[in-house]
């Protein structure tokens, strides 16, 4: 199993749509989560660290689910702004390797 | 703006040959990580620095190195070029351990021919 698993993309929804995003990691004794968003050509941008209890800014609500090992983003009524790449981050819980990343979930948002 | 700036923006080099990239941290961090984003993939971790010493390290041959200065800025060096090493080279700024919310800068494209 891969450290970090996301949904392959890429997701095309209508503006106004709500999307979810899916990642599961394998480290049952990982403690940090997060998504990141990159936009083309850019760099990640740090969108939501993820809680236990869940966490909702805006439009963008985060999950954990410990015992099933997995996060998951919603973003409801989508902007096309809102198009991007969506990193799913975990922490390894490991000496070397802090931070393990995703290969990304694409989003498309159309008008 | 994360005020973690790298340089070059992009730079072409042939097989065989040297590169340095550069990163100045943002001011009060004193941990620099580097990551390879290859086309379609997420980050892969290279090495993390930590008030000057290297306290972390990816699954990358030693031909790739790195130093951190006392103002936490950094350098990575990758000899001996590879077709493989194109890519996009993101220098990552923290507080600490490097296990907390990371701040990137805009990266260095590195194409080798």
């Amino acid at each position: 199993r891969k450290e970090v698993e996301q949904d392959p993309g890429p997701f095309n929804v209508p503006e106004g749509a709500t999307v979810a995003f899916n990642c599961t990691y394998s480290n049952s004794a990982s403690q940090s989560f997060f998504w990141y968003r990159q936009d083309c050509r850019k760099e990640p941008k740090l969108l939501m660290s993820v809680y236990s209890s869940g966490n909702e800014d805006g439009r963008f609500t985060a999950q954990l689910n410990r015992a099933s090992q997995y996060i998951s983003l919603l973003i409801r009524d989508s902007k096309l702004s809102d198009s991007a790449t969506y990193l799913c981050v975990v922490d390894a819980n490991s000496g070397n390797t802090p931070l393990v990343f995703g290969k990304g979930t694409r989003l498309s948002v159309i008008a | 703006e994360t005020g973690v700036t790298q340089s070059p923006t992009h730079l072409i080099k042939t097989r065989g040959q040297q590169v340095t990239l550069r990163c100045s941290s943002q001011s009060g961090h004193n941990t620099v990580s580097w990551y390879q984003q290859a086309l379609g993939q997420g980050p892969q971790f290279i090495f993390q620095y930590y008030r000057e010493e290297e306290n972390g390290r990816g699954n990358f041959p030693p031909r790739f190195s790195g130093l951190q200065f006392p103002n936490y800025s950094s350098e990575l060096n990758v000899n001996a070029l590879e077709l493989d090493d194109s890519a996009l080279y993101l220098c990552a700024s923290s507080l600490g351990t490097g296990r907390e919310t990371q701040y990137f800068g805009p990266g260095t494209r590195l194409l080798v021919l």
